[in-house]
């Protein structure tokens, strides 16, 4: 499976946008990008996800570079609830399995 | 509608003894995952249920784990004898179907203490 790469810790204000970057050069034609996010104590949590061009949903929007090398979720008004540890993974198109790959993510702090 | 559910939370047992985790996925979701995470690293995928068979179980560490889904329904780990090693929070997920539009549910977690 291609490998993502992420900051690891951004802060952001509250009610302010937050742009969670992901560098995935070497993926493939075939991957999908999604995200997902963990929330203290809880299992991970999907928020969306995306081929090639940008995606829109009532969590998150998802840019994707035009090469596909990168993509950012935006957050487009963080609140204190999106505090938690964001990860960026690549499934190829023609996985039949929920096998995820979870690096070590992005830890999101959200200030008041 | 009840998501996926896991029992216990929290286990503290000594080494050598044998704990068993249980899942509840969401009501008609065919495929059950386990995933976990020991101290200090990345998630890690353990192995993947379709309805009651196993469609992969590469990521099952060693043969003191055994996972089950009789049924189809609920599943269980097992781990028998447990070592230090084998200390973090266990993860199950489930979904409706599979492919890249797949989205997993995943559970709150057992967090379990070897001592």
């Amino acid at each position: 499976d291609a490998k993502t790469t992420q900051p690891n810790s951004m802060e952001s204000n509250e009610e302010e946008p937050v742009h969670l970057p992901c560098n995935h050069s070497t993926i493939s034609g075939t991957d999908y990008i999604h995200w997902y996010r963990q929330l203290p104590s809880q299992g991970p949590e999907y928020v969306i996800h995306g081929l090639t061009s940008n995606v829109n949903n009532r969590m998150a929007s998802l840019a994707i570079a035009e090469d596909r090398k990168s993509s950012t979720l935006i957050l487009h008004r963080a609140t204190l609830r999106d505090a938690a540890v964001y990860y960026c993974i690549l499934r190829d198109r023609g996985s039949n399995t929920g096998k995820l790959i979870f690096g070590q993510g992005t830890t999101l702090q959200v200030k008041p | 509608e009840a998501g996926v559910t896991q029992f216990p939370s929290h286990s503290v047992i000594e080494k050598g003894q044998t704990v068993t985790l249980r899942c509840d996925p969401i009501s008609g979701h065919d495929n059950l995952y386990w995933y976990r995470r020991v101290m200090g690293k990345e998630i890690k995928f353990l192995l993947h249920f379709v309805k009651e068979s196993k469609q992969d179980e590469s990521g099952m560490p060693n043969n003191r784990f055994l996972a089950e889904r009789t049924g189809g329904t609920y599943s269980t780990l097992k781990v028998q004898p447990a070592e230090l090693e084998d200390s973090g929070v266990y993860f199950c997920a489930s979904s409706l179907k599979q492919g890249t539009n797949e989205k997993l549910f995943f559970g709150s977690g057992t967090q379990l203490s070897v001592l």
